[in-house]
Formats: structure tokens, sequence, C-alpha cells
């Protein structure tokens, strides 16, 4: 969805490395997350948050860090990337429906991060 | 705790055949539903939801959806398969009482449609 966008689209680095993960999106919606995809066990929520204040912990979050810079940006950070960390990551976002019913998300194109 | 299996992880299907990519949940209330497709080298795009009404939902691309609460199925549904859809393709679950908004997501299943 090219409302969501997410840089880099392919980063290779190695371990020990700090690396940030950039998601941006035009829709408007004030919740954002955060997934990783590894081959046969679909996505995975590291964190996510539902407007600029909050910020909560997914499944998975060890080993990574979040910020919420604008109700349109949400960063993911590697302080310390090691290899178990490649992967496919995601970005999402969505928006509560007005009758107070599912909020759709809308995924970025991903980020394949390798680490060595 | 809410989880979503599904059961196949490759459904091979002839241009032209019907399709089915099947899916089962578990949540502790009721359920919101959704599949999502995935092709090569992109993002997740929504398929199709499931929030009350009709068991049978419809979705962009021809595909369908039936709800079945009592086998708790969703599975995804093509009259006549195509070759442009072959992907890998996840369904998901949120508790319909939960505020947190998060989908469990199933493990994908690709689907390949040859000629």
């Amino acid at each position: 969805d090219a409302d969501v966008t997410q840089t880099p689209r392919n980063r290779i680095t190695k371990t020990g490395k700090r690396i940030m993960l950039e998601c941006s999106q035009t829709k408007g919606h004030d919740r954002m997350y955060w997934y990783r995809q590894d081959p046969g066990l679909g996505l995975r929520l590291i964190y996510y948050s539902f407007d600029v204040k909050d910020i909560n912990k997914g499944e998975i979050s060890d080993g990574y860090s979040v910020s919420r810079q604008a109700q349109a940006k949400f960063s993911l950070s590697l302080e310390s990337a090691i290899p178990n960390q490649t992967a496919l990551y995601f970005c999402a976002t969505s928006d509560p429906s007005p009758t107070g019913g599912t909020d759709t998300q809308y995924f970025g194109p991903g980020t394949r991060l390798t680490v060595l | 705790a809410q989880s979503v299996a599904q059961p196949e992880d490759q459904v091979n299907v002839a241009e032209g055949n019907p399709l089915t990519v099947k899916c089962t949940y578990s949540v502790s209330g009721n359920p919101y539903l959704f599949w999502y497709v995935q092709y090569p080298n992109r993002g997740l795009q929504f398929l199709l939801k499931y929030i009350t009404g009709d068991n049978l939902v419809k979705g962009s691309y021809g595909f369908e959806a039936e709800f079945n609460k009592s086998q708790t199925s969703f599975h995804l549904k093509k009259p006549s398969a195509l070759v442009s859809d072959s992907a890998l393709y996840f369904c998901a679950v949120r508790d319909r009482g939960s505020t947190l908004g998060r989908l469990y997501f199933g493990r994908g299943t690709q689907l390949t449609v040859w000629p």
C-alpha cells in the first residue's frame, strides 16, 4: 500500500551494529504496528502504538525498541543486531471503525534485514 | 488465548479449478476474521474480513470466505483460480471483545495455480 512507506527496503549489517527501520504513513491513522515475518512462522508482533503517547510491547519485543515521533512516523530500532534478527519487517497502520467495530490493518512493503 | 491455524503449507490447483485455503481459529470471545495476500517482494494486502451478519463474505479479486462458527473456521475460496492468484495467503483473527486491536496471524499458505 503506497500510503505506508518503509525505509530502507533492504539492509545488510553486521552483528553488534545499531539499526533503525523507519515507517511513515499518509493514511492519517492513529494506530501503528511493527511485525517481523519469518518463513513458516507467519507474522509476529514486535511493538504497537495507539497514539503518539502510547507504546506497547508485542509478543517478541526483546532486542527491539521503538519511537513514535509523530502520528505519521513509527521507527523500529535494533540496538545491537544479532543474526537471528534476520527477517522481513513490516509496518502496519489502522484506525478504529467509527462504529466501534474492527479496524483493518494496512501494511507497508517491508524491509528485508540481514544480520551477518 | 488467540490463535490461528492454517493446516496446509501449500495448496496447488490448476487454473480454472475452484480453490480453497483453510483456516481455523481460537479466540476467547467472538472473532473478527481477516484474509491477507502477499505477492513476492510486496507487503500484505487486505482481501476481506468478517465482522458480523452473512457468513459468506465477498472480497477483492473474486475471493470469498465462509465463516463457520460451529467449526471455528474461515476458509478462503474462489470458484475459478487464476495463475495470477499464486501468492502467500494469511488468515488473521482478532478478539471482538478486545480493545487492543492486535491481530493474530496464521503461518501462511502458499497457493500455486498452474496453467
